[in-house]
């Protein structure tokens, strides 16, 4: 299996644009996570799926952040309009249970000038 | 709420010599699982370790083992005959129902 993989790897957007970060979780893992890493605030819980279905989305900052999983093997996280301060490493896992323990994907490092 | 506690903020270790990384958390729960994971300079997260509460014996992965104290709840990570390639940032976790990260220790490996 390829892991999880997410894209891009990097992105650099100005403020006030649209930013579109993607993951493909690992097959048969019915579980998808969306963390933010930063400096200040270290790894944050943005939302998590379920089966496709969105769970708890009680970390995602703000209604400029939305992220959907119209199938079992794909998830976006969508960010309208993009700040400066939402610069940081966006990571997408996936687990085959909740608890279990989750394979990361490698990553999409925002910046957001 | 569950927290997870790393009190050093960085580490380091002579090549071949063994370093011990600590961790705490806070939990009502009896049945949990707990985690340490390695973020080395490239970003990629990799599950180092996995500990299921329930079970006495401590998880041992090659040079990696924990020390997991369930009663103090705490949850320190050994790595024996330390390379290089152990260079990075170590997270432990708690995850009942939801993942609870540390702040992270930040390992130096000194050739």
């Amino acid at each position: 299996d390829a892991g999880v993989i997410q894209s891009p790897r990097h992105e650099v957007t100005e403020m006030g644009q649209e930013v579109t970060l993607r993951c493909k979780p690992i097959s048969g893992h019915d579980y998808l996570f969306w963390y933010r890493q930063t400096m200040m605030r270290g790894l944050e819980l943005l939302i998590y799926f379920n089966n496709n279905v969105p769970i708890d989305d009680s970390g995602m900052p703000e209604d400029r952040f939305s992220a959907k999983m119209p199938n079992a093997s794909f998830s976006t996280l969508k960010i309208q309009p993009s700040e400066p301060r939402d610069s940081a490493v966006y990571f997408c896992a996936s687990s085959p249970q909740g608890d279990y323990g989750y394979t990361f994907g490698s990553g999409t490092r925002l910046t957001v000038v | 709420a569950q927290t997870v506690t790393q009190s050093q903020p960085e580490m380091s270790v002579q090549e071949a010599e063994t370093v011990t990384l600590s961790c705490t958390y806070d939990t009502s729960e009896s049945d949990y699982y707990l985690f340490w994971y390695k973020q080395p300079p490239s970003r990629q997260m990799i599950l180092v370790i996995r500990q299921e509460a329930y079970k006495q014996q401590n998880a041992t992965e090659n040079r990696f083992s924990v020390n997991f104290q369930k009663a103090a709840k705490s949850f320190s990570l050994k790595i024996s005959d330390s390379q290089l390639g152990d260079a990075a940032m170590y997270f432990c976790a708690y995850s009942r129902n939801q993942f609870y990260f540390g702040t992270g220790t930040s390992l130096t490996v000194i050739p």
